[in-house]
């Protein structure tokens, strides 16, 4: 069971970044899937997750409207495409699986800058 | 949104002690969707507890979580050298999913 993340960069503040997730060793498409974040020195803060089928999708208030989750079954595939990025959204972003059993399985973390 | 505060903060004990873990909810956690986690230094986070008082897949019974609707304890009965870490709770039956802010358990 393995979620390897990338895509993370440094982008200048109101940039784009899509972050990416390929899962393997479990059955992807039975699962919600989760983007959560870690600043620098902070705690964990959950971004967004996605219904199995893609079919809901949920976000955290400061990333509606710029943050977009999407996955592609048929890859076993998760993305984040984030849009008019800010300083504060810098972070590691972790891919993990969700459930009614906790979180159960992360990715290292792919780290993202946000700055000038 | 819930908010969940831990307490305490930090916590320094010797290997083969008791460490009791606090997390304090806002508004009652639905259904027991209360977890655990353990984060080390440049680690991913792991899932300890789920479901309040579950234990994840492989997790040595020193370890176990109690509680229910806005007060939840996560207790590690002997404390080994590999226990000390960050631990974080994490409320996942309401939207927006919250964490705490975490309880750094040091070897005094």
């Amino acid at each position: 069971v393995q979620l390897v993340e990338s895509g993370g960069g440094l982008v200048q503040p109101g940039g784009s970044l899509r972050l990416s997730c390929a899962a393997s060793g479990f059955t992807f498409n039975s699962y919600w899937m989760s983007w959560i974040r870690q600043a620098p020195g902070k705690g964990l803060e959950w971004v967004a997750n996605i219904k199995e089928d893609g079919s809901e999708k949920y976000y955290l208030d400061s990333v509606k409207g710029r943050f977009t989750i999407s996955r592609d079954n048929a890859r076993k595939s998760l993305y984040l495409q984030m849009n008019s990025l800010r300083a504060e959204d810098t972070a590691v972003y972790y891919c993990a699986r969700s459930g009614f059993s906790g979180t159960s399985v992360w990715g290292q973390g792919t780290m993202l800058s946000v700055s000038s | 949104e819930i908010v969940l505060t831990q307490s305490p903060g930090t916590l320094s004990l010797s290997p083969g002690e008791r460490a009791t873990l606090s997390c304090r909810a806002s508004q009652t956690v639905s259904t027991h969707y209360l977890a655990w986690y353990q984060q080390k230094p440049g680690q991913a986070p792991r899932l300890l507890i789920f479901g309040a008082s579950i234990r994840a897949t492989g997790l040595p019974d020193r370890f176990s979580g109690s509680g229910s609707g806005t007060d939840f304890t996560l207790t590690i009965s002997r404390l080994e050298p590999e226990d000390f870490a960050v631990y974080y709770c994490q409320q996942y039956g309401s939207l927006p999913i919250t964490f705490g802010q975490g309880t750094r358990l040091e070897i005094k």
